[in-house]
């Protein structure tokens, strides 16, 4: 009974090549969410999803990207990876009514830039 | 951007014993979240506050909003040994803490 589902747990991909990581939800909530951690960090958003409304945080490099077709899948695309982005990306989902709401985490995928 | 300043970084205690830790904010939060997260997964959610001064448990877990609504803590009484992880609190606009690393010896 999952109910935020990342795949693949984990991904390898080479040194500037596109990568595109995937997120569904089973909840219907408004709200997607995509943060990137690193090791032994804190989550950091990146940007999210109010139903189609896109939100991208100030920082956020423009090397990534996302796209949410539905209610239930979102991704996030990775255009041209470095060495620097190889992290855990983590997909969240909450209810409307702004960002505070509790989020709902999938188990992540883990990153790896060769 | 809001800053979240959690503390302690890293706790080591005993099976049995206490814990206490806390977050402080530049700015009012009208949330406050706390998530713990184990090795290789997703944060899990532990308590939400949403009004200042509200104290709010989860068995062995406490959580307090701050009547300041700059801060608040988080306790867990009795620690026992799955009770390991790193322990984040987060406000609205999806911030994090730094996260505080507990380890408990049995």
């Amino acid at each position: 009974d999952a109910m935020v589902i990342q795949n693949p747990r984990y991904q390898v991909t080479q040194f500037g090549k596109p990568v595109t990581l995937s997120c569904s939800q089973t909840l219907n909530h408004n709200v997607m969410y995509w943060y990137q951690q690193k090791s032994s960090q804190a989550p950091k958003l990146l940007f999210h999803y109010y139903d189609k409304d896109f939100n991208n945080e100030a920082d956020t490099p423009d090397n990534f990207q996302s796209r949410r077709p539905n209610t239930s899948f979102c991704f996030l695309d990775i255009r041209s990876p470095g060495l620097g982005d190889a992290a855990m990306y983590l997909c969240a989902t909450s209810r409307a009514g702004g960002t505070g709401q509790p989020q709902h985490f999938g188990d992540g995928t883990r990153l790896s830039i060769l | 951007g809001q800053q979240l300043n959690q503390s302690p970084q890293s706790m080591f205690i005993q099976e049995g014993e206490d814990v206490s830790m806390n977050c402080t904010s530049s700015s009012i939060f009208n949330t406050w979240l706390w998530y713990k997260q184990d090795p290789g997964e997703g944060p899990v959610l532990l308590i939400a506050l949403y009004k200042a001064g509200e104290l709010t448990s989860n068995g062995r877990l406490t959580a307090q909003f701050g009547i300041t609504r700059k801060d608040s803590f988080l306790n867990i009484s009795a620690s026992i040994p799955s009770d390991v992880g790193i322990y984040f609190c987060a406000g609205q606009g999806g911030r994090f803490g730094a996260g505080t690393r507990l380890t408990v010896k049995p």
